[in-house]
């Protein structure tokens, strides 16, 4: 399966800043997801990313907030903009590896926001 | 709408036991379920993978069943050790094509602490 590395795994961030967050897959993938974990709380997707056009968003996530870059089929960066308290998350990628192997993610950015 | 449940919340075992995590989903149209491992702070480390045509799946001490028309899925840890404590996740992926294809749904976990 695919192996994905992200970074950074953490940081700490002043409010009203940006912090870009990377995700390199070790193969090409076609789409790549990325996806926030609030404190306490399981999964939530923010968009998906294709090579060669824009993210598509989901509902409660907009492009000026979560701004996305694929430039080619193994890399990806989600942008946190005009950071507040309440971006303190995990934020994760994930790639499909395929219907053998599911869904591969990375080990995550940990968010805190002051 | 798909809607994944996990029960129960958290589990606090003593080591060796063998214990159950159960995961309900909404929608019985999923292409495959997935059940994950997270540690604290970490990312997901995949456990197990069942197609939506299989019954099961084994991986060590783990067992993962599916009930598709049920909407059920059960992981079965045997002979638990401290090092299975985490939090664990079940996902399921809609049938593909459409707009759902690639969505996740993710249940809340289930946080499981073994205790020596």
């Amino acid at each position: 399966s695919a192996v994905i590395s992200q970074k950074p795994s953490r940081d700490i961030c002043q409010r009203g800043t940006s912090l870009t967050i990377q995700c390199q897959v070790d193969s090409q993938v076609t789409m790549m997801f990325w996806y926030r974990q609030q404190p306490g709380q399981s999964l939530t997707l923010i968009a998906t990313a294709n090579q060669g056009s824009e993210a598509t968003y989901e509902s409660g996530f907009v492009i000026d907030k979560f701004p996305i870059s694929r430039p080619n089929l193994t890399f990806s960066t989600l942008t946190v903009s005009n950071m507040s308290p309440e971006d303190s998350s995990i934020y994760l990628c994930s790639v499909l590896g395929g219907a053998i192997y599911g869904y591969t993610f990375g080990s995550g950015t940990r968010l805190t926001v002051v | 709408k798909q809607e994944v449940t996990q029960i129960p919340a958290a589990l606090s075992v003593p080591e060796g036991e063998n214990l159950v995590l159960n995961c309900s989903f909404t929608d019985s149209a999923i292409y495959n379920l997935q059940w994950f491992r997270q540690d604290p702070g970490k990312g997901l480390t995949s456990l197990l993978l069942i197609q939506s045509s299989q019954r099961e799946q084994t991986s060590g001490r783990l067992n993962a069943s599916l009930d598709k028309s049920s909407g059920r899925s059960t992981l079965y840890i045997a002979a638990s050790q401290p090092g299975d404590s985490a939090t664990y996740l079940c996902a399921v992926r809609p049938d593909a094509g459409g707009t759902s294809y690639g969505k996740l749904t993710f249940g809340q976990g289930t946080i499981l602490t073994v205790h020596p």
